[in-house]
Order: structure tokens, then C-alpha cells, then sequence
């Protein structure tokens, strides 16, 4: 099946710096795949933090962005400057045309004075 | 506001045991999930409803019961539980557009030990 992968487990950056959180999507067929970044704040459940339905398309939601690469299947989150209320757990989500979502692992961000 | 609700918030129950999971949603959405959160996992979708009645299966459903008796209301059932299942449960909705399924609206969780 189609599988998303995000390969830290946990990012510690400073505050006002920059961030990159890593995904890549994966489909075992042809499609146009819809994605996610969602995000999830302690005791919350996950919430949608910006979402791209088309390749090559930028979604963008609270200073963080993310461009949906269909060739190198990649979808990483970015953020110019980062501030402490945005430690959390981010999960990176995709879904094929006609299937439910899939999730990376979850990168727990801590932002650090 | 429309929302997701999951009771209870904390579950302890021991192996054997029986739990029920409740979930309810006031989005009017079709579709209904229950996801397990288990570090180094990610999440990943037990069974899900696209309507009152209705139940799919989804990636890992084995050891786990689900009913759909409304389209607001949507049960996760462990019949006989074991540690194995001791984890973070999450329930949501969605619609599909397009033949594509969209935003998923989550509950707070559940978080369930079985000891």
C-alpha cells in the first residue's frame, strides 16, 4: 500500500530559527494524491495544519509551508522562524485517489529559548 | 461548533478484560475512523464507516470490534484485551470529495492500558 515516511523522531531548534520537517509520500499506483501536515498540541487530538491537492502546489498556514514534489515524492514542512508555541507533534498524512489516509511516525518539535 | 468527542479520556482495564471505546461526531460527516498512536508507528487505522450500519476494515483490525449505530456515533469493542493493545486511540471524521477523502476532524484520544 501507499506508505509516508518522516525520518526524525524528535527536532530540538532554537527559538527564532528556521525549521524543516521531512516527509515523502509513496503510492503503489497512479494517482493525485491529496496531503497533509497535521499538528497535535499536548492533551489535543491532531488538527489540521495546512493540506495541497495538487503537484507543485504550496499550502501555508500559521507561518509554516509545505510544496508537494511530485518527483521526488517529497512534502517537507518548513518554517522561517520558529517560536516556543510551536512544540508539538507534527504528522505528515497523504491519500491516494479512492484510499484513506496514511501517517508518518510523528516528529515531536521542541523549541528552545 | 462541530466537533469530535471521545469517552472515556483514560481507560485501565486488565488482559481479558472488556472495553468499549465511544466516539461522537456533529460534523454530519459520512465517514468515521479509529486510528491506534504507538510510538515509532505513527498512526494507523483500525476500521472505519462511511454510514450508520456500515464497517470496513483497515490496516490493523485484528483483536478489534467496531459499530456504527448512527451517523453521529461510531464504537470501538475489545473483546478480550491484551497488553498488545495498550495504546493512544483516536477517533475521526471526514467526508470525501472528488472520490478523494479530505480533512479528518480528530477527538481528544483515548488512552487505553490493559495490564
Amino acid at each position: 500500500g501507499d506508505s509516508v515516511t518522516q525520518t526524525e523522531g524528535q527536532v530540538t531548534v532554537s527559538e527564532s530559527k528556521s525549521l524543516i520537517i521531512n516527509c515523502t509520500y509513496s503510492a503503489t499506483s497512479i494517482g493525485y494524491p491529496n496531503l497533509f501536515w497535521y499538528v497535535r498540541y499536548p492533551g489535543e487530538g491532531l488538527q489540521l495544519l495546512l493540506k495541497v491537492i495538487t503537484a507543485g502546489q504550496k499550502g501555508s498556514s500559521r507561518g509554516f509551508e509545505a510544496t508537494y514534489n511530485k518527483e521526488a515524492t517529497s512534502f517537507h514542512l518548513q518554517k522561517a522562524s520558529v517560536q516556543e508555541s510551536d512544540s508539538a507533534v507534527y504528522y505528515c498524512g497523504g491519500a491516494n485517489s479512492g484510499t484513506y489516509q496514511r501517517f508518518g511516525t510523528g516528529t515531536k518539535l521542541q523549541v528552545v529559548p | 461548533e462541530a466537533a469530535v468527542t471521545q469517552s472515556p479520556r483514560n481507560k485501565v482495564t486488565v488482559t481479558g478484560g472488556n472495553v468499549t471505546l465511544s466516539c461522537r461526531q456533529t460534523n454530519s460527516h459520512n465517514y468515521m475512523y479509529w486510528y491506534r498512536q504507538d510510538t515509532g508507528h505513527g498512526l494507523r487505522l483500525i476500521h472505519y464507516s462511511y454510514g450508520a450500519g456500515n464497517l470496513q476494515i483497515g490496516d490493523v483490525p485484528d483483536g478489534y470490534k467496531a459499530t456504527r449505530t448512527t451517523q453521529e456515533d461510531f464504537f470501538l469493542l475489545l473483546e478480550l484485551a491484551s497488553p498488545s493493545q495498550t495504546s493512544l486511540y483516536f477517533c475521526a471524521s471526514s467526508e470525501w470529495t472528488g472520490g478523494s477523502q479530505n480533512t479528518l476532524y480528530f477527538g481528544a484520544g483515548t488512552r487505553l492500558s490493559v495490564l
